[in-house]
């Protein structure tokens, strides 16, 4: 059974950077696209981006300027990085797996981390 | 942006009713419309795929529907752990986007 965990600080000061690893357990991280999905308390969903196992990403335009995903096969992880964050940054984030193939298949999103709360706040 | 909106925004039932929920997408994604069901304080589960396809282990009581810009999530049969806040997301394009969200409450 595939598992998603995500880690890091649950509190980030203003103006300094976030930073989350998702590992993936339980499967390979291989031929998936990996993502970051976001959630403000008591709000809805919004996509942050994702990054292929071989690298490629793709990025939300209102976010692209601060965002950077990065892969770690070897340790079957992923990261993400949001610099000079604001307390509009404050929210649940959550990892995703998301599968599409060149013949036009795709399933979205079917394993999610539990999600982590990070608090922008001095 | 694609932008998704969802409607009722929240809506009452009882454990048996049958639910609808719609979905307007603001230009054509064709059939790449998902569903997703949240639970308070879970992760987001995914329902359906592509409109129509139900994932693997969700009841059969879900159903999706639609194409172009207008879709459906059906509850044939309102459960208690139905209870939640029901999202539609496209797949068409990049930025993937989701719609307000949909309270199912008793």
């Amino acid at each position: 059974q595939v598992q998603l965990q995500e880690s890091g600080p649950g509190l980030v000061k203003p103006s300094e950077t976030l930073s989350l690893t998702c590992t993936v357990s339980g499967g390979s991280i291989s031929s998936y696209y990996w993502t970051w999905i976001r959630q403000p308390p008591g709000k809805g969903l919004e996509w942050i981006g994702y990054i292929y196992y071989s690298g490629s990403t793709n990025y939300n335009p209102s976010l692209k300027s601060r965002v950077t995903i990065s892969v770690d096969t070897s340790k079957n992880h992923f990261s993400l990085k949001l610099t000079s964050v604001t307390a509009a940054d404050t929210a649940v984030y959550y990892c995703a797996r998301y599968y599409y193939d060149s013949g036009g298949y795709y399933l979205p999103f079917d394993y999610w981390g539990q999600g982590t709360l990070v608090t922008v706040s001095s | 942006d694609i932008q998704m909106t969802q409607s009722p925004s929240s809506l009452s039932a009882s454990v048996g009713d049958r639910v609808s929920i719609t979905c307007r997408a603001s230009q054509s994604i064709s059939s790449y419309l998902n569903w997703f069901r949240q639970k308070a304080g879970k992760a987001p589960k995914l329902l359906i795929y592509a409109a129509s396809s139900l994932q693997s282990g969700v009841p059969s009581r879900f159903s999706g529907s639609g194409s172009g810009t207008d879709f459906t999530l059906t509850i044939s049969s309102l459960q208690p752990e139905d209870f939640a806040t029901y999202y539609c997301q496209q797949s068409y394009s990049t930025p993937w986007t989701f719609g307000q969200g949909t309270k199912v409450e008793i």
